[in-house]
């Protein structure tokens, strides 16, 4: 069956430094890669996606690109503000219409 | 648009117990997930409604259950509750694609169950 794995947390960063998480997957065939963040006591929004190799997703600054000789998926931002800080979540999906989630990445942004 | 609605936000049960968990998908969303979020094992997959009928289900006990009704409105019931039944419950919804996830799921923001 699929399988996530995201880099462990908690990750601490300084106000506008560069982020990287790095998340692989394993799966049969081709999933959409997904990253979803979750605020304290919110459910998990979506970040950001992409559905085949190469294809770059982006949204506030965010970026990831599915890298299919790799098999990852990982999640950069150049810049990173205090209102970043957040769990952040790497999935996948596949023909079984569930996502699979890695661990999640507490993310903590000091001013 | 109103987003994904989940009633209650907090339910403190008893073991042995049951409960039932209620989840308003956002207008014109036909399919409804619901995942299992507890620190030990992170997010799981619980099942997936789409038109009232069951679409897919993850590895859990028959005590988990759920229903769609024919506005989309999901429930899932808990019988028997054990303490490892603790958790955030978050339902999901999507337009459906039967290809897969293409059509990204929106989350509600849980309801979180304590079982003492």
């Amino acid at each position: 069956g699929n399988s996530v794995t995201q880099m462990e947390g908690p990750v601490t960063l300084s106000e506008e430094a560069f982020l990287t998480i790095n998340c692989t997957y394993t799966a049969t065939g081709y999933p959409s890669l997904f990253w979803y963040v979750q605020y304290p006591g919110e459910g998990l929004q979506l970040l950001l996606k992409a559905t085949k190799a190469d294809d770059k997703g982006s949204n506030k600054g965010f970026e990831a690109t599915y890298r299919k000789e790799t098999t990852s998926f990982h999640l950069e931002k150049g810049s990173v503000q205090v209102s970043d800080s957040a769990v952040y979540f790497c999935a996948s999906s596949g023909s079984a219409r569930q996502l699979t989630f890695g661990s999640g990445t507490q993310l903590t942004v000091l001013p | 648009k109103a987003g994904v609605t989940q009633t209650p936000r907090y339910l403190i049960k008893t073991r042995g117990q049951q409960v039932t968990l209620s989840c308003s998908p956002i207008s014109g969303h036909r399919s409804v997930s619901w995942y299992q979020q507890t620190p030990g094992q992170g997010l799981q997959f619980l099942f997936e409604y789409f038109s009232e009928t069951q679409r897919n289900k993850g590895n859990f006990p028959g005590r988990f259950s759920g229903r769609q009704f024919s506005n989309s409105r999901s429930e899932m019931n808990v019988s028997t509750l054990e303490l490892g039944d603790s958790a955030l419950y978050l339902c999901a919804s999507s337009l459906y694609d039967p290809t897969g996830y293409n059509s990204p799921l929106h989350f509600g923001n849980g309801t979180r169950l304590t079982v003492t």
